[in-house]
């Protein structure tokens, strides 16, 4: 069943830690995305990747970090220097090139310890 | 810089009723616009996604229209149900966005028994 798998769908940040998020897709989509989302807000992009090896900051990329050293992954680590981290995290994939929709994972939600 | 709006933020409608969800872009330059549907703490599923040559998507009770000289999309639902309940979200891919997706805030929708 070809989907995407984000994990822990829960996670707790305590002062001062980086913590990292997995998101792993079996559906050989060349792009993958991290979004943030707030209550009442939409998704705001973090980073992106259109290849292996290669990667963009989106419009809130401080505080945050991102690989691509495999095409089927994208982890997310959220520093010490993200001093707002508690939000809920969204990742998403498609295949390369303009018009083609975006697959979701389920989220995982960001709290500080 | 594509902005993304979308009125009303939330709705509440008796069981049966047909309603119409709204979405503004202010660049025209698209190359399609995705309608969401998200669960609360869940990831986001697409409904229907249309290209920028097309005017309207159909998938069973849904129907998503584009007006793209006016900057517009509208989601409409027919004989609303309970388990329509959900936020929906518009995202435009803009031509000069980088391969990116430009979100609204979403329209909260409860029907009711």
């Amino acid at each position: 069943d070809g989907g995407i798998t984000q994990s822990p769908k829960y996670l707790f940040r305590k002062e001062g830690q980086n913590v990292t998020l997995s998101c792993e897709q079996n559906l050989n989509h060349d792009a993958m995305y991290w979004y943030r989302q707030d209550p009442g807000q939409g998704l705001r992009l973090i980073y992106y990747s259109q290849i292996v090896n290669d990667f963009q900051k989106g419009d809130i990329a401080e505080g945050y970090s991102v690989s691509r050293e495999k095409k089927e992954s994208f982890p997310l680590t959220v520093t010490s220097a993200q001093k707002n981290p508690t939000a809920f995290y969204l990742c998403a994939s498609r295949v390369q090139g303009g018009g083609q929709p975006q697959h979701f994972g389920d989220g995982t939600r960001l709290s500080i310890l | 810089k594509q902005e993304v709006t979308q009125i009303p933020a939330a709705l509440s409608v008796p069981e049966g009723e047909n309603l119409v969800l709204n979405c503004s872009f202010t660049d025209s330059a698209i190359y399609n616009l995705q309608w969401f549907r998200q669960d609360p703490g869940k990831g986001l599923t697409s409904l229907l996604l249309i290209q920028s040559s097309q005017r309207e998507q159909t998938s069973g009770r849904l129907n998503a229209s584009l007006d793209k000289s006016s900057g517009r999309s509208t989601l409409y639902i027919a004989a609303s149900q309970p388990g329509d309940s959900a936020t929906y979200l518009c995202a435009v891919d803009s031509a000069g966005g980088g391969n990116k997706l430009t979100f609204g805030t979403g329209t909260q929708l409860k029907v009711e028994l």
